[in-house]
């Protein structure tokens, strides 16, 4: 079955620290991946993409994401974070079309000074 | 270019009731998605219409339409509200290889 895991609930960090947020999926199918944010009570923006080519994907906000093929995994990186960056995190992948997005359920990342 | 815009913003029904949530896509895109957002299920996908047509169906019961008109807006219909439906629905156009999404219904069923 295609699924998408995100195994972390929530992720503490202070100020300034790095952080990595994990995404794995199923599929047999090649895919595409997403990371969106989602701050309170707005919908979700669109912080990197990955389609093919390079691994490594560079998106907003100093954020990056590195695909792995060989363990389906996905996960969000930045090497220092923000108070600002507090929200919460959905990966999110695409098996049949970019009109269909399968989501995980998410990671709130909670920084603090 | 103006964003995706969701109408009503906000939303209070009572169970029974039926209500139709608005969705304008971002001019030139002509696929509409909509997505439940809900505590407990998470992020689910609902449907996406694409030129007028339904092309694309998730899981959920008949209760849930949509359609889409000439002008690419699209609106969504749930009939016999449940206290269940509660929830986020968020609307997404496609474009340029990804989704951007409005900033959402919040509707509360009593």
């Amino acid at each position: 079955a295609q699924s998408v895991t995100q195994l972390d609930s929530q992720v503490p960090v202070f100020e300034e620290a790095p952080v990595e947020l994990r995404c794995n999926y199923s599929s047999s199918v090649s895919v595409y991946l997403f990371w969106y944010v989602q701050y309170p009570n707005q919908g979700l923006q669109l912080l990197l993409k990955y389609l093919s080519g390079s691994t490594l994907v560079k998106g907003i906000n100093g954020f990056e994401a590195e695909f792995n093929k060989s363990q389906t995994s996905f996960h969000l990186r930045k090497p220092s974070v923000h108070i600002s960056d507090t929200a919460e995190y959905f990966c999110a992948v695409s098996f049949t079309g970019f009109q269909k997005l399968v989501f995980g359920t998410g990671t709130r990342l909670l920084v603090s000074p | 270019k103006a964003g995706v815009t969701q109408t009503p913003r906000y939303l209070i029904k009572t169970r029974g009731q039926q209500v139709t949530l608005s969705c304008s896509p971002i001019s030139g895109h002509r696929s509409v998605s909509w997505y439940q957002q809900t505590p407990g299920q998470g992020l689910q996908f609902l449907f996406e219409y694409f030129s007028e047509t339904q092309r694309n169906k998730g899981n959920f019961p008949g209760r849930f339409s949509g359609r889409q008109f000439s002008n690419s807006r699209s609106e969504m219909n749930v009939s016999t509200l449940e206290l269940g439906d509660s929830a986020l629905y968020l609307c997404a156009s496609s474009g340029n290889n990804e989704q951007f999404f409005g900033p959402g219904t919040r509707l509360t069923v009593l």
